[in-house]
């Protein structure tokens, strides 16, 4: 099956700084990646997507790059703000979610 | 946007015993349902996917006598958690998709804590 890796597993910046999460997966065949950003005790909430024919999407100050080739995706958030801390996860193929990464926003 | 939710929201309960979760799609009709079990600080581990009419499909190593799913309607599943142990405690978290929604869009119902004792 699936194995989804992600990197950093705990992220500390300062606000208006960047922060990017990088995951790597294992099934060539994956063609969706979505990004979840959960906060504690709350359900994981879908921040952004992206689709194997596609190699970068951009929301606002989120935006994620997809390299099929060496089967990796990056979650880059621009202009850090303290409410954009809690925990991100990436996911491939909808099920498969990578591991998390506990981003802090410092004030 | 669709709105999932399930209950109860928190449950204790004593070893040996079971526990019906439920999981709602409340405004739109849900094709397939996802269950997934999330412990503390670290990632949701999808356990079974159920479509409604159907029997679960459940991933490896997740036990389907242990953890009944029941997807009886459109818009309700049930996990139940059968003779219960403490290593059973855990985060459930159900989410749902429509085939009218966006392909591949879940939405998460807010989650279930299950302690057993």
């Amino acid at each position: 099956g699936e194995n989804v890796e992600q990197h950093p597993s705990t992220l500390s910046v300062q606000e208006g700084d960047s922060a990017v999460i990088k995951c790597t997966y294992s099934d060539s065949a994956s063609n969706y990646f979505p990004w979840y950003k959960q906060e504690l005790g709350k359900r994981p909430q879908l921040i952004i997507d992206i689709r194997s024919n596609v190699g970068e999407k951009k929301d606002q100050r989120i935006a994620v790059t997809l390299n099929k080739t060496a089967k990796h995706f990056s979650l880059h958030i621009t202009e850090t703000q303290p409410e954009d801390s809690a925990v991100y996860f990436c996911a491939a193929d909808q099920f498969y979610f990578g591991t998390g990464t506990s981003l802090t926003v410092i004030p | 946007g669709a709105v999932v939710s399930q209950h109860p929201s928190r449950v204790i309960c004593k070893s040996g015993t079971s526990v019906k979760i439920e999981c709602r799609s409340l405004d739109f009709q849900a094709t397939t349902m996802f269950w997934y079990r999330q412990f503390p600080k670290k990632s949701l581990m999808l356990m079974a996917t159920s479509n409604e009419g159907s029997k679960a499909t459940y991933e490896q190593g997740v036990e389907k006598d242990k953890f009944l799913i029941n997807h009886a309607s459109l818009t309700l599943s049930t996990l139940t958690v059968t003779s219960a142990h403490p290593e059973d405690s855990s985060f459930y978290i159900c989410s749902a998709s429509s085939a009218g929604a966006s392909y591949n869009e879940q939405f998460f119902g807010p989650g279930t804590r299950l302690t057993v004792l």
